[in-house]
Order: structure tokens, then C-alpha cells, then sequence
């Protein structure tokens, strides 16, 4: 079974400075995608980074980077000189193969973190 | 390009009755899941519908139920709504890019049953 854990419920960060969000996951398979989404208090759900599990290089976007350790299964999030409209809960999500063998997949979100950044 | 869209934003339904949610994927998208959000369960998904057939099915009560058309567009059917399925219902259009995947989010439908 895959399964995602965000350990910080909370997260605070100065404005302009560095914050890492953690994620690590669970599966047994080799080939899985992890993706990093913000949602602020409207609901919208919107899509941050991507990071295969074959992509060596570590993926990044713009003031967001994903700090992926294979062996470690892990895939922290780091946003650079935080701005104040990075307030926000931020979901880790894995998407993953759907019983053993087989050829469909789901996303998999662990509980979020919120994050808030101070002036 | 315009983004996913979902609609109705907001609504507000009776125990027993049943609700319709839609959902019009990114174009050149052929894959739209839903999922569930609640403060208590969170993010869970519901089902995913790939060219008109459903390839996966979350954990859900059969009351729950989706399809999809030929242009992609994709429906969420709720039957005998329950006080317990009030929650955010989001919808996701998904395109498989190379070795790269994409999947974004619409702006979901609020769904409160009293």
C-alpha cells in the first residue's frame, strides 16, 4: 500500500527567507511520481512541482525546488525567499501503481502542511 | 490554455436527494479523476476515468458514482446524499508527457449536505 506522511501539521517562516516542507512515502514499486501541490484558503488545488522516481537530477520551478532522496524516500520541498502569498496548506502526493502488477494508478496525498510566512 | 473547470462551485443539497458534479478536463487531456476532501479524512480519491471507461475506483460506497463522455468532460453522481458527504469534490485532468506526468486541479465544487 502507498501511503504519504507530512509530519509538520504547522510550518512559520520570516518573509524572504528559505522554508522546507518534508515529505517522505512508502512503496514498493519502482516507478512512481511525486508531486508537491499549494492550496490557499480558496480550496484551488495548484500544481507546484514534479518529480519522477527515475529523474536524477533533482526537479525545480522557479522559487521551488524538491529535494528527492531515493533511498531515503523522501521528497522535501524547499521554497526559497519565501513571500507572503506562500501562505498556504502545501500537499506531498505520490502517484503510484494500484495493486501489484498492475497498470493503473491513483495519487496518494498525505494530511498537508500549513504554511505561514511572517513580515 | 484555459484550466480545468468544475461546476457548480458551490452547492447545497437535503439528505436523500442526489447530486450531479462536472468537470471539463484541460484540452488534449483524456484523463479525469475526482477526488474527496474533508478536514477530518482529507484528500481521498474517488475514481478515475481514462477514454470513457473507469480505470480505478477508490474506496467509496457505491452512492458514488462517475462516467465520462467522448470530448472528456467527466460527471460525479451522488446518490442518497448523506450529512457525511459534505466536503470539497475536486477534479483532475491528467496528460502522461514522456517520462513526465501532468495532473492539475480544478477549483472544485463545495458540496454541503444539511
Amino acid at each position: 500500500a502507498q501511503k504519504i506522511t507530512q509530519t509538520q501539521p504547522g510550518m512559520f517562516v520570516q518573509e524572504k527567507e528559505a522554508v522546507t516542507l518534508d515529505c517522505t512515502y512508502d512503496t514498493s514499486d519502482q516507478s512512481y511520481g511525486l508531486f508537491w501541490y499549494k492550496q490557499p484558503s480558496s480550496g484551488e488545488m495548484i500544481f507546484l512541482i514534479y518529480q519522477g522516481s527515475y529523474d536524477e537530477q533533482n526537479a525545480t520551478e522557479g522559487r521551488y525546488s524538491l529535494n528527492f532522496q531515493k533511498a531515503r524516500k523522501s521528497a522535501n520541498l524547499v521554497i526559497s525567499a519565501s513571500q507572503l502569498g506562500d501562505s498556504a496548506m502545501y500537499f506531498c502526493a505520490m502517484r503510484g501503481r494500484v495493486g501489484s502488477g498492475g497498470s493503473n494508478y491513483k495519487l496518494t496525498f498525505g494530511k498537508g502542511t500549513l504554511l505561514t510566512v511572517n513580515p | 490554455k484555459a484550466g480545468v473547470t468544475q461546476t457548480p462551485r458551490y452547492l447545497i443539497k437535503t439528505r436523500g436527494q442526489q447530486v450531479t458534479l462536472s468537470c471539463s478536463p484541460i484540452s488534449g487531456h483524456r484523463s479525469v479523476s475526482w477526488y474527496q476532501q474533508t478536514p477530518g479524512q482529507g484528500l481521498q480519491f474517488l475514481f478515475e476515468y481514462f477514454s470513457e471507461t473507469q480505470r480505478n475506483k477508490g474506496n467509496f460506497p457505491g452512492r458514488f458514482s462517475g462516467r465520462q463522455f467522448s470530448n472528456s468532460r467527466s460527471e460525479m453522481n451522488v446518490s442518497t446524499l448523506e450529512l457525511g458527504d459534505s466536503a470539497l469534490y475536486l477534479c483532475a485532468s491528467s496528460l502522461v508527457r514522456g517520462s513526465s506526468y501532468e495532473q492539475y486541479f480544478g477549483p472544485g465544487t463545495r458540496l454541503t449536505v444539511t
